[in-house]
């Protein structure tokens, strides 16, 4: 009964090969998140949608985009990774934009890049 | 801007401790306060939540009350176990973060049999 799923859980792409990872959830929640967690940090917001709005965070770099085609999915494109974008990349949702419900996380893809 | 502090690590117990770790945040609304926990390898999981001062959140023998006189949100469990080594997380989300966690730094745990 996976609620938010990533795949894969392990990538591995070469310097400047644009890669995807993508988010399904089944809670039917409207927001869905990306976070980059780098060793022994906090995860880092990238940007959320609520239902299609899309927000991007100010100091996360044009390298990242997103697309969420529908509620269940979302994907995080990597156009030309280097090899600082190496990090464990969570997907999360939360039921609505109240600040007051907690959010559910996925399992994380962790990207290494060569 | 909103703010969470937590107690540096690593913290290293042995099994049947009694564990503390400590949390302090800053925010201009009524925020709800979150403990999030990250075994090896995954994602985080909620550990526990209050949403009001003096709520008491619990779970798996993990307690923290929400203390608005002191800005704290302490994090404790009367008897750790092997299976409680992870990294936690304090978090605050409130409306005017517009449901955007803010994390602290993380504490990492290491249970001693």
């Amino acid at each position: 009964d996976a609620m938010v799923i990533q795949n894969p859980r392990y990538q591995v792409t070469q310097f400047g090969k644009p890669v995807t990872l993508s988010c399904s959830q089944t809670l039917n929640h409207n927001v869905m998140y990306w976070y980059q967690q780098k060793s022994s940090q906090a995860p880092k917001l990238l940007f959320h949608y609520y239902d299609k709005d899309f927000n991007n965070e100010a100091d996360t770099p044009d390298n990242f985009q997103s697309r969420r085609p529908n509620t269940s999915f979302c994907f995080l494109d990597i156009r030309s990774p280097g090899l600082g974008d190496a990090a464990m990349y969570l997907c999360a949702t939360s039921r609505d934009w109240d600040g007051l419900g907690e959010q559910y996380f996925g399992p994380g893809t962790r990207l290494t890049v060569t | 801007g909103d703010s969470v502090t937590q107690m540096e690590g690593p913290v290293t117990l042995s099994e049947e401790a009694f564990l503390t770790i400590n949390c302090t945040y800053t925010a201009t609304g009524y925020p709800s306060l979150f403990w999030y926990v990250q075994y090896p390898g995954e994602g985080l999981q909620l550990l526990l939540k209050a949403t009001k001062a003096d709520d008491k959140g619990s779970n798996k023998g993990f307690e923290a009350t929400y203390r608005k006189e002191t800005t704290s949100f302490h994090l404790e469990k009367g008897s750790v176990q092997v299976s409680d080594s992870a990294v936690y997380f304090c978090a605050l989300s409130d409306r005017s973060s517009a449901s955007k966690i803010i994390f602290g730094s993380g504490t990492r745990l290491s249970i001693r049999p």
